[in-house]
């Protein structure tokens, strides 16, 4: 069964470094989203991407976050500078089309800023 | 506004029992209101969904009951077995709005053998 794929599993970082979360998205589907889930809370949308641009974004997607479609398998999500409060597991998901709302969600990076 | 609230926070239910999760909304222009499961370190997996035109939708052990004048909807797991262990997340979107997920606070829900 297809299935969204993440690296890394968990990423350390220090405060005010760079990271990249890496996603692959079901194959065939066109629609891709961010979410985040701080421990113990509850999931959260960051944004979402259609067509190389983002159709949609939250207040939390702010200047320091970018999400890049590099090439035809791979979704990024970049963060400039973190924080400790970027401190999360961050799921990538996916869906078949804009008309279509299942959305498909991978295992989740786990982001450690010390 | 786009909250989703979720109770109880936490539950637990004997084997062969039913678990009962409630969320309600306020923003009645959401058209999709999914469930998802969650398992430690895993990622949220669709469990079962319904749309605001439809009272009740049933797949196998778990039933969504939607009651749209309240803006209330809840999830039953009937026969609840100890694989049902897991963390349960209502949410609602609106595809106006593409589609994202806005989801309650998550009950975890632990079932007792």
């Amino acid at each position: 069964e297809p299935e969204v794929t993440q690296t890394p599993s968990h990423q350390v970082t220090q405060m005010g470094q760079e990271v990249i979360l890496r996603c692959v998205p079901i194959s065939n589907h066109l629609y891709f989203y961010w979410y985040r889930q701080i421990l113990g809370q509850k999931v959260e949308f960051l944004v979402s991407f259609y067509n190389n641009e983002i159709s949609e974004k939250s207040e939390i997607f702010d200047d320091q976050f970018s999400v890049e479609r590099p090439d035809g398998s791979n979704f990024t999500l970049k963060i400039r500078s973190t924080k400790l409060e970027d401190s999360a597991m961050y799921f990538c998901a996916s869906s078949a089309q804009p008309s279509t709302d299942t959305q498909y969600f991978g295992p989740g990076t786990r982001l450690t800023v010390l | 506004q786009q909250q989703v609230k979720q109770s109880p926070q936490s539950l637990i239910v004997q084997k062969g029992g039913i678990s009962i999760i409630n969320c309600a909304y306020e923003n009645t222009a959401f058209d999709y209101f999914p469930w998802y499961q969650q398992f430690p370190g895993k990622g949220p997996a669709l469990l079962i969904a319904i749309r605001p035109d439809v009272s009740e939708k049933k797949e196998g052990r778990f039933t969504i009951s939607f009651n749209k004048s309240a803006k209330q909807f809840s999830l039953h797991i009937m026969d609840s077995q100890p694989g049902d262990s897991a963390t349960y997340f209502c949410a609602a979107s609106l595809k106006a709005a593409g589609n994202k997920l806005t989801f309650g606070g998550g009950t975890r829900v632990l079932v007792k053998p």
